[in-house]
């Protein structure tokens, strides 16, 4: 059973446009990461969420935690090429990291 | 910056080998994982310590056992490496707490 289901699993869009993703769960996290990996490498962290309702910018990207620490998106703003990339959320609980599938992001130039 | 070096970018193998998958992380990170991750089954843990010499199974650890004799280094062994474990492994590190974990770039190990 998946802990963390991420929709969509693969996202194209046209530079400039902007996008969302999501990452579901029934279960309550302490935290929740968002990570990006490129092909060739390994997870980088982008950002941690841990208040319930809190948002977090980085640059174009904006995170949101749900009021109830169980879900999260991922907003985009005026994609570039240099967002693709496999997003990754990660909810932390007992020291371990439970991963959804990813959202593969392909942003077209 | 937390450096996770895993020894190998890419590895061939046979089946029936035993495989060493290696791990060395530089800053003094008390948890290290393995994972594996595959098309559309996204990350799993096979296995995690929490300090030297002691490991958990994760969710996949049929065919894999580890080993941490120091606390820097953690290994990943396939006992006798079968077609099916096919797949790209990660490591990680994190100090204990919900803290990020910091991850190699991976060893995409092929069994033929």
């Amino acid at each position: 059973t998946q802990l963390l289901e991420q929709s969509p699993q693969f996202l194209s869009i046209q530079e400039g446009e902007n996008l969302t993703v999501y990452c579901n769960s029934s279960s309550v996290f302490s935290s929740l990461q968002w990570y990006r990996q490129e092909p060739g490498e390994g997870p980088v962290l982008l950002v941690t969420v841990v208040t319930g309702g809190e948002v977090k910018k980085l640059k174009r990207l904006t995170f949101q935690f749900g009021d109830a620490r169980k879900d999260s998106s991922l907003h985009i703003t005026a994609a570039q090429p240099g967002d693709t990339g496999l997003y990754l959320c990660a909810g932390a609980k007992d020291n371990r990291l439970a991963f959804g599938k990813g959202n593969q992001v392909v942003v077209i130039p | 910056d937390v450096k996770v070096t895993q020894s190998s970018r890419y590895l061939v193998k046979r089946t029936g080998e035993k495989v060493f998958l290696e791990c060395v992380q530089d800053m003094d990170h008390e948890n290290m994982f393995w994972y594996r991750q595959d098309p559309g089954l996204g990350l799993r843990l096979i296995y995690f310590s929490y300090d030297v010499k002691m490991k958990e199974k994760g969710d996949i650890p049929e065919g894999y056992s580890v080993s941490r004799e120091k606390k820097e280094r953690f290994s990943l062994i396939l006992e006798s490496a079968s077609t099916n474990q096919t797949s790209m492994y990660l490591c990680a590190s994190v100090s204990p707490g919900d803290q990020p974990q910091h991850f190699g770039d991976g060893t995409r190990l092929s069994i033929l």
